[in-house]
């Protein structure tokens, strides 16, 4: 029962390298979101999607970017890494229904941990 | 105003006591309300739905007060596997059919003490 999985789940990057964090479910949520979460600052949305083909800024969109090309994916483009963008990653998914009532519960991947130097 | 509060704690607390957290909320038109629990250095998870009624499972209680604008979570003879940081959630429908977004407090660090 895979849910949501998030690779990598640690990552250490330079200054201005681009990488891409990975998110999938197989849910088939339709509704999936990233957060990046601080000391102190809680979790804030970057970006989220409430379906394939679409996508929308939360937050905190600057510096990164998304796609939606199926109901699966959702991966998270860091353009241009800075020390700024050092953080915990979770990508979340919601959606479907339960018993015939829409569910409203959303899960988490076990996060990615991002320091950027 | 923040839109979901509460505050951080800790709240230190002596194993087998009650300990009750708040959260405000500013948005009127929220529409759903949720306790999350994050353990240190793991993904936040659904503790529980929080209902008009309030609502009860096991050692832990929820209440939603829609006049005032708070929930509160309510944990029972607690455990030290209690300890960890609760999270108030607030959602709120956008336009544009089916997208829910959540909006997370800065979550109530909990400490429960042999």
């Amino acid at each position: 029962n895979a849910g949501v999985t998030q690779t990598p789940k640690f990552q250490v990057l330079k200054t201005g390298q681009s990488m891409t964090l990975q998110c999938a479910q197989d849910m088939n949520h339709e509704y999936m979101s990233w957060y990046r979460q601080d000391p102190g600052m809680g979790l804030r949305l970057i970006h989220y999607s409430v379906g394939a083909g679409i996508t929308d800024q939360g937050e905190v969109p600057n510096g990164y970017n998304v796609s939606r090309s199926t109901t699966e994916d959702f991966p998270l483009r860091l353009l241009s890494a800075a020390p700024s963008q050092t953080s915990v990653y979770f990508c979340a998914s919601s959606g479907g229904t339960f018993r015939g009532l829409r569910n409203t519960e959303a899960f988490f991947g076990q996060g990615t941990r991002l320091t950027v130097v | 105003r923040k839109e979901v509060e509460q505050d951080p704690g800790p709240f230190n607390v002596p194993e087998g006591a009650t300990v009750a957290f708040n959260c405000t909320y500013s948005n009127s038109a929220s529409q759903s309300f949720f306790w999350y629990r994050q353990d240190c250095r793991k993904e936040p998870k659904l503790l529980m739905s929080v209902y008009s009624s309030g609502n009860e499972d096991g050692r832990f209680t929820a209440q939603l007060n829609r006049a005032s604008q708070y929930i509160s979570l309510l944990i029972r003879d607690s455990k030290l596997s209690d300890s960890a940081t609760y999270l108030c959630v607030v959602k709120v429908r956008y336009s544009g059919g089916g997208a829910d977004g959540l909006t997370f407090g800065k979550g109530t660090h909990l400490i429960i003490q042999p």
